[in-house]
């Protein structure tokens, strides 16, 4: 079965960093373009970001370019989400989305939660 | 601009039929969509893709009862015999250079 188990979430301050992570199993993962996706409370879906399968083509939201970094480790089947300079309004879950083909997400993890508050 | 637009709430009763739509912006009326479920308090699920054409794949496990077709650039989905565990909300999503979700629908079943 496909498992995406995310982690890293936590609380920081304003300005601050935190990293993600999403262990990939169940499947190839070099075979498969993943996403970033978050939700603050009780909002909707915010794409995040992107990256492909060898980790050469990334996107980003405009609302968190220049301070977010997607990243990949295929030979240990992870994704990462480098987050610096963290606001108020970062504060959501988030998700790890593996892509099929270029187009929709097939797959979605449990989420893991982002709190920034002083 | 590429664009998703979803009613922010929709309702039925047990064991009816719901239609809830998703709009594309204009200019990007044959684009494909993904349909996905959030319940409460967990992550979303894939429910299906449905094509220009307006043929679908549906995911694992997602039952008949769930439907996709398309009218121009309205995309819909389509619940039939409506059940408790419907209660959801549901997301169309889209891609181009960046991927896109619509506001969501929040399904209540009465």
């Amino acid at each position: 079965d496909v498992q995406l188990v995310e982690s890293g979430g936590g609380l920081v301050q304003p300005g601050g960093s935190l990293r993600l992570s999403c262990a990939a199993s169940g499947f190839t993962f070099s075979s498969y373009e993943m996403n970033w996706v978050r939700q603050a409370p009780g909002k909707g879906l915010e794409w995040v970001s992107y990256i492909s399968y060898s980790g050469s083509t990334i996107y980003y939201a405009d609302s968190v370019k220049g301070r977010f970094t997607i990243s990949r480790d295929n030979a240990k089947n992870s994704l990462y989400l480098q987050m610096n300079s963290l606001r108020a309004e970062d504060t959501a879950v988030y998700y790890c989305a593996r892509e099929m083909t270029t187009s929709y997400f097939d797959s979605w993890g449990q989420g893991t939660l982002v709190t920034v508050s002083s | 601009q590429l664009v998703l637009t979803q009613s922010p709430s929709a309702s039925a009763s047990l064991g009816a039929s719901v239609k809830l739509t998703c709009t594309l912006s204009s200019g990007h009326s044959n684009f494909a969509i993904a349909w996905h479920q959030q319940q409460p308090e967990k992550g979303p699920r894939y429910l299906m893709k449905l094509n220009n054409d307006g043929s679908h794949s549906k995911g694992d496990g997602i039952p008949d009862r769930f439907s996709g077709s398309i009218s121009g650039a309205d995309r819909y989905l389509t619940i039939s015999s409506l059940q408790s565990e419907d209660e959801a909300d549901y997301y169309c999503q889209t891609w181009g250079t960046g991927r896109v979700f619509g506001g969501g629908t929040k399904l209540t079943v009465l």
